[in-house]
């Protein structure tokens, strides 16, 4: 079955450090792959997107995203997090022929000042 | 940019009552709009999908008749909670779409949050 991953339902890291944010995918062809930012109370703002083409995606807020087919991974990463980096992030994904989205179920990210 | 705005942004309803929710694409036109339910501190459930001017199609365990669903227009979706429940409160979201996911992607609306007392 289709599913999104995401295995770290808490992160916390110190501001000014680096960051990994986790997401494993299960679809049978290449998906297409989301990452996007929740804030508290509010709707969801897309950071990146991958589709096809160049495996390493950059995003807004200085957010990139490695497509790694080998490990089933898009892994989204930061090198400096802000404490406004602080928010719930979701990796989505869809499969070719379906327009629907599967969305994994969340990381919170901490951040220490 | 892609826009989508939700109204209400929050609404408090007596339970029984029904809640009309809205959701507009206001500097795109979207052939297909979703619409979700976020438990709190849980990720998005899909809960349908409708294309403008066809029936909505429904998720698996989602009463139709429960949440109607309109896409009468390119710009605009509404969802309809009706008879509303306690349980039914919930965090609703809609996106936004212009074409498949190989051409775009979906735009996400600021959620409406809907307690039922």
């Amino acid at each position: 079955a289709q599913s999104v991953t995401q295995p770290d339902i808490h992160i916390t890291v110190s501001e000014g450090a680096s960051l990994e944010l986790r997401c494993n995918y299960s679809y049978g062809a290449t998906p297409y792959l989301f990452w996007y930012v929740q804030s508290p109370g509010q709707g969801l703002q897309l950071l990146l997107k991958y589709f096809s083409g160049d495996t390493l995606v950059q995003g807004i807020k200085g957010f990139e995203a490695e497509f790694k087919r080998s490990q089933s991974s898009f892994n989204l990463r930061k090198p400096s997090v802000h404490w406004c980096d602080a928010a719930e992030y979701f990796c989505a994904g869809g499969g070719n022929r379906d327009d629907k989205i599967i969305f994994g179920k969340g990381t919170r990210l901490h951040i220490l000042p | 940019g892609a826009v989508v705005s939700q109204h209400p942004s929050r609404v408090i309803c007596k339970s029984g009552t029904s809640v009309k929710i809205e959701c507009r694409s206001l500097d795109f036109q979207a052939t297909t709009m979703f619409w979700y339910r976020q438990f709190p501190k849980q990720s998005l459930m899909l809960m349908a999908t409708s294309n403008e001017g066809s029936k909505a199609t429904y998720e698996q365990g989602v009463e139709k008749d429960k949440f109607l669903i309109n896409h009468a227009s390119l710009t605009l979706s509404t969802l309809t909670v009706t008879s509303a429940h306690p349980e039914d409160s919930s965090f609703y979201i809609c996106s936004a779409q212009k074409g498949g996911p190989s051409t775009d992607t979906q735009y996400f609306g600021p959620g409406t949050r809907l307690t039922v007392l």
